[in-house]
């Protein structure tokens, strides 16, 4: 079975300009999970998709939206770049939502550079 | 609120010595446990979870956990460290939703030969 996968790996931009990641789940989960890594704040959640909905939300500002397919292939999206967004993305997929001892596959992240 | 602590940022020990990863949690209802791993450059990889069902959990490579309620603890344990096991080691307990983890801090693990 295929792991999540997620693209592009690298990203480089510059202030003021948007940005879209893209991630794939595993084959057959339907909850799928976003967080950023950064050195100084380390793993923060950032929003849980299910079903095309959001169904938490962690708190940052709005320049951070996300969206759900209806294959469960996932987006997020920044808005106006700030140098402070530089990190490592991450996103996990799960079969279900709510189970909280459910396991969280992770995907190898995208690291995106904003100069 | 759930949040979890992980003492040292830097654990260092030599090929073959005792492993011990510290974290202690702090939950407002009866918590559900991770340890993850996460090697240079990918995401994360999951080490093992408590679920109330056995408080020794083991995990893959040799790993296991004991869940200490009075201790709020979930230490990680590995009996004797290989040099693949350098890499950096993240707690995290679950919120409302297994979905939203709250990870600590990290703790890097150096293995010297």
């Amino acid at each position: 079975k295929a792991g999540v996968t997620q693209t592009p790996r690298y990203l480089i931009k510059t202030r003021g300009q948007q940005v879209t990641l893209s991630c794939s789940p595993i084959s057959g989960h339907r909850s799928v999970s976003w967080y950023q890594q950064t050195p100084g704040q380390g793993l923060q959640f950032l929003f849980e998709y299910f079903s095309e909905t959001q169904r938490n939300k962690g708190n940052f500002p709005g320049r951070f939206s996300g969206r759900q397919f209806s294959n469960s292939r996932s987006e997020m999206n920044v808005s106006t770049l700030e140098l402070g967004d530089s990190a490592l993305y991450l996103c996990a997929s799960s079969f279900s939502l709510g189970v909280r001892w459910d396991e969280q596959f992770f995907g190898p992240g995208t690291r995106l550079t904003v100069l | 609120a759930q949040s979890v602590t992980q003492l040292g940022s830097h654990v260092s020990v030599s090929e073959g010595a005792l492993v011990l990863l510290r974290c202690n949690y702090s939950s407002s209802v009866p918590p559900y446990l991770f340890w993850y791993v996460q090697y240079p450059n990918q995401g994360l990889q999951l080490l093992l979870k408590y679920t109330s069902a056995a408080t020794l959990v083991k995990g893959i490579n040799g790993f296991e956990a004991e869940f200490k309620k009075s201790e709020t603890s979930f230490h990680l344990t590995k009996p004797s460290a290989h040099m693949s096991d350098a890499a950096e080691y993240f707690c995290a307990v679950s919120a409302g939703t297994a979905s939203k983890l709250t990870f600590g801090t990290g703790t890097r693990l150096q293995v010297m030969l």
